[in-house]
Protein backbone atom coordinates (compact mmCIF):
# COMPACT_ATOMS: atom_id res chain seq x y z
CA UNK A 1 0.00 0.00 0.00
CA UNK A 2 1.48 3.00 -0.88
CA UNK A 3 -0.65 5.94 -0.01
CA UNK A 4 -1.49 6.66 -2.83
CA UNK A 5 -5.05 7.01 -3.75
CA UNK A 6 -7.12 7.56 -7.23
CA UNK A 7 -10.40 8.03 -7.86
CA UNK A 8 -12.85 6.78 -9.19
CA UNK A 9 -11.72 3.38 -10.01
CA UNK A 10 -13.57 2.21 -13.15
CA UNK A 11 -15.38 5.26 -15.47
CA UNK A 12 -17.15 4.68 -18.74
CA UNK A 13 -17.43 7.46 -20.38
CA UNK A 14 -19.29 8.37 -24.39
CA UNK A 15 -16.81 9.38 -26.92
CA UNK A 16 -16.78 13.74 -27.28
CA UNK A 17 -16.78 14.05 -23.11
CA UNK A 18 -14.92 14.50 -20.97
CA UNK A 19 -13.17 13.13 -17.74
CA UNK A 20 -11.37 14.35 -14.98
CA UNK A 21 -9.39 11.98 -12.85
CA UNK A 22 -8.12 12.54 -9.46
CA UNK A 23 -5.25 11.68 -7.26
CA UNK A 24 -4.49 12.22 -3.92
CA UNK A 25 -0.52 12.25 -3.18
CA UNK A 26 0.94 10.09 -0.41
CA UNK A 27 1.95 12.74 2.29
CA UNK A 28 5.07 15.04 2.61
CA UNK A 29 5.57 13.94 -1.62
CA UNK A 30 5.26 17.45 -3.79
CA UNK A 31 5.87 15.87 -7.21
CA UNK A 32 2.82 13.93 -9.05
CA UNK A 33 3.02 12.55 -12.67
CA UNK A 34 0.27 11.09 -14.44
CA UNK A 35 0.98 7.71 -16.84
CA UNK A 36 -1.59 5.73 -19.29
CA UNK A 37 -1.41 2.96 -19.79
CA UNK A 38 -2.79 0.58 -22.45
CA UNK A 39 -3.37 -2.87 -22.64
CA UNK A 40 -0.03 -4.72 -22.66
CA UNK A 41 2.13 -1.91 -22.53
CA UNK A 42 4.49 0.06 -20.67
CA UNK A 43 3.19 3.56 -18.71
CA UNK A 44 3.38 5.92 -20.79
CA UNK A 45 4.40 9.61 -19.84
CA UNK A 46 1.48 12.34 -19.83
CA UNK A 47 3.12 14.98 -18.00
CA UNK A 48 4.37 15.73 -14.18
CA UNK A 49 3.53 18.57 -11.58
CA UNK A 50 6.01 19.89 -9.39
CA UNK A 51 4.86 22.30 -6.82
CA UNK A 52 1.54 23.47 -8.66
CA UNK A 53 3.75 23.69 -11.49
CA UNK A 54 3.92 21.71 -14.76
CA UNK A 55 7.68 20.15 -14.77
CA UNK A 56 7.61 17.95 -17.75
CA UNK A 57 5.25 16.51 -20.59
CA UNK A 58 5.37 13.73 -23.12
CA UNK A 59 3.80 13.68 -26.12
CA UNK A 60 -0.12 13.69 -25.64
CA UNK A 61 -2.15 16.18 -27.22
CA UNK A 62 -3.37 20.49 -25.57
CA UNK A 63 -6.82 18.42 -24.87
CA UNK A 64 -5.22 16.18 -21.63
CA UNK A 65 -4.15 18.87 -19.15
CA UNK A 66 -3.78 18.46 -15.42
CA UNK A 67 -3.86 20.75 -12.30
CA UNK A 68 -2.03 20.34 -8.73
CA UNK A 69 -3.51 21.60 -5.63
CA UNK A 70 -1.43 22.80 -2.58
CA UNK A 71 -2.13 19.76 -0.89
CA UNK A 72 -0.33 18.24 -3.94
CA UNK A 73 -3.43 15.99 -5.12
CA UNK A 74 -3.43 16.61 -8.96
CA UNK A 75 -6.58 16.08 -11.39
CA UNK A 76 -6.43 15.07 -15.10
CA UNK A 77 -8.17 16.23 -17.25
CA UNK A 78 -8.74 14.87 -20.96
CA UNK A 79 -11.23 16.53 -23.48
CA UNK A 80 -13.04 15.51 -26.77
CA UNK A 81 -12.93 11.87 -25.06
CA UNK A 82 -11.43 9.67 -28.38
CA UNK A 83 -12.08 5.37 -28.21
CA UNK A 84 -8.16 5.21 -27.91
CA UNK A 85 -8.04 7.24 -24.66
CA UNK A 86 -9.68 4.03 -23.35
CA UNK A 87 -6.71 3.01 -20.44
CA UNK A 88 -5.56 2.79 -17.51
CA UNK A 89 -4.45 6.13 -15.92
CA UNK A 90 -2.20 5.98 -13.23
CA UNK A 91 -0.79 8.37 -11.12
CA UNK A 92 2.39 8.12 -9.63
CA UNK A 93 3.91 10.89 -6.44
CA UNK A 94 7.43 11.28 -5.70
CA UNK A 95 9.11 13.01 -2.39
CA UNK A 96 11.06 15.26 -4.92
CA UNK A 97 11.33 15.39 -9.17
CA UNK A 98 13.01 13.25 -11.40
CA UNK A 99 16.13 12.42 -10.22
CA UNK A 100 16.88 9.04 -8.30
CA UNK A 101 13.83 9.28 -6.80
CA UNK A 102 11.36 6.26 -6.62
CA UNK A 103 7.63 7.14 -8.13
CA UNK A 104 4.77 5.24 -5.73
CA UNK A 105 2.18 4.54 -8.04
CA UNK A 106 -1.84 4.41 -7.26
CA UNK A 107 -4.33 1.96 -8.17
CA UNK A 108 -5.43 3.99 -11.54
CA UNK A 109 -8.56 4.95 -12.64
CA UNK A 110 -9.49 1.90 -16.00
CA UNK A 111 -11.35 4.19 -18.22
CA UNK A 112 -13.38 3.13 -21.01
CA UNK A 113 -14.76 5.36 -24.15
CA UNK A 114 -17.23 3.43 -25.71
CA UNK B 1 14.36 9.94 -29.16
CA UNK B 2 13.78 7.89 -26.19
CA UNK B 3 13.23 4.45 -25.86
CA UNK B 4 13.85 1.37 -23.77
CA UNK B 5 14.29 -1.90 -25.28
CA UNK B 6 13.46 -5.34 -23.00
CA UNK B 7 12.24 -8.67 -23.92
CA UNK B 8 8.15 -9.30 -24.33
CA UNK B 9 7.97 -12.82 -22.46
CA UNK B 10 10.47 -14.33 -20.65
CA UNK B 11 9.52 -18.37 -19.18
CA UNK B 12 11.46 -19.77 -16.23
CA UNK B 13 10.91 -22.65 -13.99
CA UNK B 14 9.88 -22.38 -10.46
CA UNK B 15 13.09 -22.33 -8.26
CA UNK B 16 15.35 -20.92 -10.71
CA UNK B 17 17.42 -17.65 -12.13
CA UNK B 18 15.74 -15.51 -14.82
CA UNK B 19 17.67 -12.24 -16.16
CA UNK B 20 15.48 -9.81 -17.81
CA UNK B 21 17.53 -7.04 -19.97
CA UNK B 22 16.96 -3.94 -21.60
CA UNK B 23 19.27 -1.29 -23.30
CA UNK B 24 18.16 1.53 -23.44
CA UNK B 25 18.09 5.16 -25.61
CA UNK B 26 17.43 8.38 -23.34
CA UNK B 27 18.87 11.70 -22.83
CA UNK B 28 19.56 13.42 -19.33
CA UNK B 29 19.92 9.68 -18.13
CA UNK B 30 20.28 9.78 -14.39
CA UNK B 31 19.68 6.12 -13.73
CA UNK B 32 17.75 3.26 -14.46
CA UNK B 33 14.83 1.57 -12.34
CA UNK B 34 13.17 -1.33 -12.16
CA UNK B 35 9.39 -2.15 -11.45
CA UNK B 36 6.57 -4.95 -11.34
CA UNK B 37 3.39 -4.97 -11.90
CA UNK B 38 0.97 -7.70 -11.36
CA UNK B 39 -2.17 -8.56 -13.07
CA UNK B 40 -4.58 -5.62 -11.88
CA UNK B 41 -2.10 -4.25 -10.15
CA UNK B 42 -0.07 -0.40 -9.71
CA UNK B 43 3.44 -0.69 -10.74
CA UNK B 44 5.75 -1.02 -7.36
CA UNK B 45 9.12 -0.19 -7.51
CA UNK B 46 12.28 -2.90 -7.08
CA UNK B 47 15.27 -1.12 -7.40
CA UNK B 48 17.25 1.69 -9.02
CA UNK B 49 20.78 1.53 -10.23
CA UNK B 50 22.68 5.23 -10.56
CA UNK B 51 26.09 4.15 -11.16
CA UNK B 52 27.61 1.17 -12.97
CA UNK B 53 27.59 -2.25 -11.04
CA UNK B 54 25.23 -4.83 -9.41
CA UNK B 55 22.77 -3.76 -6.59
CA UNK B 56 21.24 -6.32 -4.66
CA UNK B 57 17.80 -6.61 -2.78
CA UNK B 58 17.10 -10.32 -1.45
CA UNK B 59 16.33 -12.59 -3.95
CA UNK B 60 16.49 -9.74 -6.89
CA UNK B 61 19.50 -7.90 -8.19
CA UNK B 62 19.69 -5.25 -10.74
CA UNK B 63 22.73 -4.52 -12.88
CA UNK B 64 23.77 -1.53 -14.95
CA UNK B 65 26.67 -0.27 -17.39
CA UNK B 66 26.32 3.38 -18.43
CA UNK B 67 29.15 2.80 -21.23
CA UNK B 68 26.93 0.17 -22.85
CA UNK B 69 23.16 1.66 -22.58
CA UNK B 70 22.46 -1.57 -21.01
CA UNK B 71 21.11 -2.35 -17.68
CA UNK B 72 19.31 -6.19 -16.16
CA UNK B 73 17.19 -7.28 -13.76
CA UNK B 74 17.91 -10.72 -11.99
CA UNK B 75 15.59 -12.78 -10.03
CA UNK B 76 16.75 -15.68 -8.59
CA UNK B 77 14.78 -18.54 -6.57
CA UNK B 78 12.02 -17.95 -8.48
CA UNK B 79 8.54 -18.08 -6.80
CA UNK B 80 4.81 -18.30 -8.21
CA UNK B 81 4.10 -14.76 -6.90
CA UNK B 82 7.22 -12.97 -8.97
CA UNK B 83 4.44 -14.00 -12.13
CA UNK B 84 4.19 -10.12 -13.76
CA UNK B 85 5.28 -7.84 -15.74
CA UNK B 86 8.77 -5.84 -14.79
CA UNK B 87 9.61 -2.81 -16.29
CA UNK B 88 12.51 -1.07 -16.75
CA UNK B 89 12.38 2.52 -16.45
CA UNK B 90 14.63 5.50 -17.34
CA UNK B 91 15.01 8.35 -14.98
CA UNK B 92 15.79 11.69 -16.13
CA UNK B 93 15.47 14.93 -14.12
CA UNK B 94 11.67 15.76 -15.21
CA UNK B 95 10.14 12.15 -15.72
CA UNK B 96 10.54 8.50 -15.61
CA UNK B 97 10.18 6.46 -18.93
CA UNK B 98 9.00 3.40 -19.15
CA UNK B 99 9.97 0.34 -21.69
CA UNK B 100 7.09 -1.68 -22.70
CA UNK B 101 7.48 -4.63 -20.13
CA UNK B 102 8.33 -8.07 -19.95
CA UNK B 103 6.09 -10.62 -18.94
CA UNK B 104 7.63 -13.09 -16.99
CA UNK B 105 6.33 -16.93 -16.85
CA UNK B 106 6.71 -19.11 -14.13
CA UNK B 107 6.11 -22.75 -14.24
CA UNK B 108 5.65 -25.34 -11.54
Amino acid sequence: ETGVTQSPTHLIKTRGQQVTLRCSSQSGHNTVSWYQQALGQGPQFIFQYYREEENGRGNFPPRFSGLQFPNYSSELNVNALELDDSALYLCASSPNRGGSTEAFFGQGTRLTVV
Amino acid sequence: GQSLEQPSEVTAVEGAIVQINCTYQTSGFYGLSWYQQHDGGAPTFLSYNALDGLEETGRFSSFLSRSDSYGYLLLQELQMKDSASYFCASNRDDKIIFGKGTRLHILP
